[in-house]
């Protein structure tokens, strides 16, 4: 199985701070990276795929990088309702795997 | 607008099988291309990806509940149903299905979980 790996597992930050979310993987998955932002209580929301693409609706201040095993989500000034939980995700090869997920917290 | 709604049980004893529908609405289940999946989460816990299938029936499925998970679609009610067999305490969480559609460039197709179910939670007790 690929292991993603999110670091931090937890930060805490002000609004309008630069955020940056670093997810590497164990093995080579070219582009297949997504990633996601979840709030409490609430279904998972699709913010990028295949590592920079970003989903329709999405405010312009996400975006995404990198290929093979590093990648990297940015909150350019964040906002009050992006405090929530962020999770990476490979679909390169089965079984398809979540990083552990990064909280993002009030300063 | 396509909507996913999760249906089912809110609690399972351990030993019997986990039945859960997904019922999708606002769009075809059989449009071109899309695969549809099931994702659970533990309390507190991360996203673990379950399986998914295509509208003709094309499944896969993650190895560490392959033996005990079958994924099915009722084209006819616009459905995708869950079952888990064999269930233990392991087994109790939130679960979510999701619409998988294809991001296609020169040479491949990449998938992301879109749109999403509010989720269902489902607990294993006695």
């Amino acid at each position: 199985d690929i292991q993603m790996t999110q670091s931090p597992s937890s930060l805490s930050a002000s609004v309008g701070d630069r955020v940056t979310i670093t997810c590497r993987a164990s093995q080579s998955i070219s582009s297949y990276l997504n990633w996601y932002q979840q709030k409490p209580g609430k279904a998972p929301k699709l913010l990028i795929y295949v590592a920079s693409s970003l989903q329709s609706g999405v405010p312009s201040r996400f975006s995404g990088s990198g290929s093979g095993t590093d990648f990297t989500l940015t909150i350019s000034s964040l906002q009050p309702e992006d405090f929530a939980t962020y999770y990476c995700q490979q679909s390169y090869s089965i079984p398809w795997t979540f990083g552990q997920g990064t909280k993002v917290e009030i300063k | 607008q396509l909507q996913l709604q999760e249906s089912g049980p809110g609690l399972v004893k351990p030993s019997e099988t986990l039945s859960l529908t997904c019922t999708v609405s606002g769009g075809s289940i059989s449009r071109s291309s899309y695969y549809w999946g099931w994702i659970r989460q533990a309390p507190g816990k991360g996203l673990e990806w379950i399986g998914h299938i295509f509208y003709t029936g094309t499944t896969y499925y993650n190895p560490s509940l392959k033996s005990r998970v079958t994924i099915s679609v009722d084209t006819s009610k616009n459905q995708f149903s869950l079952n888990l067999s064999s269930v233990t305490a392991a087994d109790t969480a939130v679960y979510y299905c999701a619409r998988l559609p294809p991001h296609a460039d020169s040479s491949a197709y990449y998938y992301a979980f879109d749109i999403w179910g509010q989720g269902t939670m489902v607990t294993v007790s006695s």
